[in-house]
């Protein structure tokens, strides 16, 4: 069964560095790629970023210069590490499958994260 | 970048309807369009794949058809249990969702 569950804290403040991770079960990292999307309260979904399986990236290209995504796959585990947090970074966090040409098939229950000062 | 514009934005429907949502893209996507359903705290689930592959233990009453830049999902009859906000996505340049159709019952 595909699991996939997101961490990390709820309140940052300005200026710094969010990191969240993904912890998965019921497929390998290795196997099947992960990304990350974002959801600004009452707002439209965008994507972020993905790891394929391969362990290579891909990011949108209006947090790229922010934005990192890594991973463990002995921890079954994905990162993402985004810096210079701005109020308008607030919203829940996502993180879903991603099989190459078949994006976001499971999704995990996601993160509210509040950038405030 | 390639830009989705989903249609309407807000739909009010009785339980048996038959309920059409929108997407046109920017440019051809070549039927890379994914449709999903995100009911309210929930996470989204995807309900069709590459414009009209069906996700598994997703009722028939969904379907998707479309080709080029316009798609549209279809719910052949309204449940209750239907009542949800609607996002496409595109994936055949990047990842773009649209914005959203807030379906309610009438």
């Amino acid at each position: 069964q595909v699991q996939l569950e997101e961490s990390g804290p709820g309140l940052m403040q300005p200026s710094e560095t969010l990191s969240l991770t993904c912890t998965v079960s019921g497929f390998s990292l290795t196997n099947n790629g992960v990304g990350w999307v974002r959801q600004p309260l009452g707002k439209d979904l965008v994507w972020m970023g993905t790891i394929w399986a391969g362990g290579s990236t891909n990011y949108n290209s209006a947090v790229q210069s922010r934005l990192s995504i890594s991973r463990d796959t002995s921890k079954s585990q994905v990162f993402l590490k985004m810096n210079s947090l701005q109020p308008e970074d607030t919203g829940t966090y996502y993180c879903a499958t991603h099989p190459f040409g078949s994006p976001f098939d499971y999704w995990g229950q996601g993160v509210l994260v509040t950038v405030s000062s | 970048d390639i830009q989705m514009t989903q249609s309407p934005s807000f739909l009010s429907a009785t339980v048996g309807d038959r309920v059409t949502i929108n997407c046109k893209a920017s440019q051809n996507i070549n039927k890379y369009l994914n449709w999903y359903q995100q009911k309210l705290g929930e996470a989204p689930k995807r309900l069709i794949y590459n414009t009209n592959s069906l996700q598994t233990g997703i009722p028939s009453r969904f379907s998707g058809s479309g080709s080029g830049t316009d798609y549209t999902l279809t719910i052949s009859s309204l449940q209750p249990e239907d009542v949800a906000t609607y996002f496409c996505l595109q994936h055949n340049s990047g990842n773009t969702f649209g914005a959203g159709t807030k379906l309610e019952l009438k």
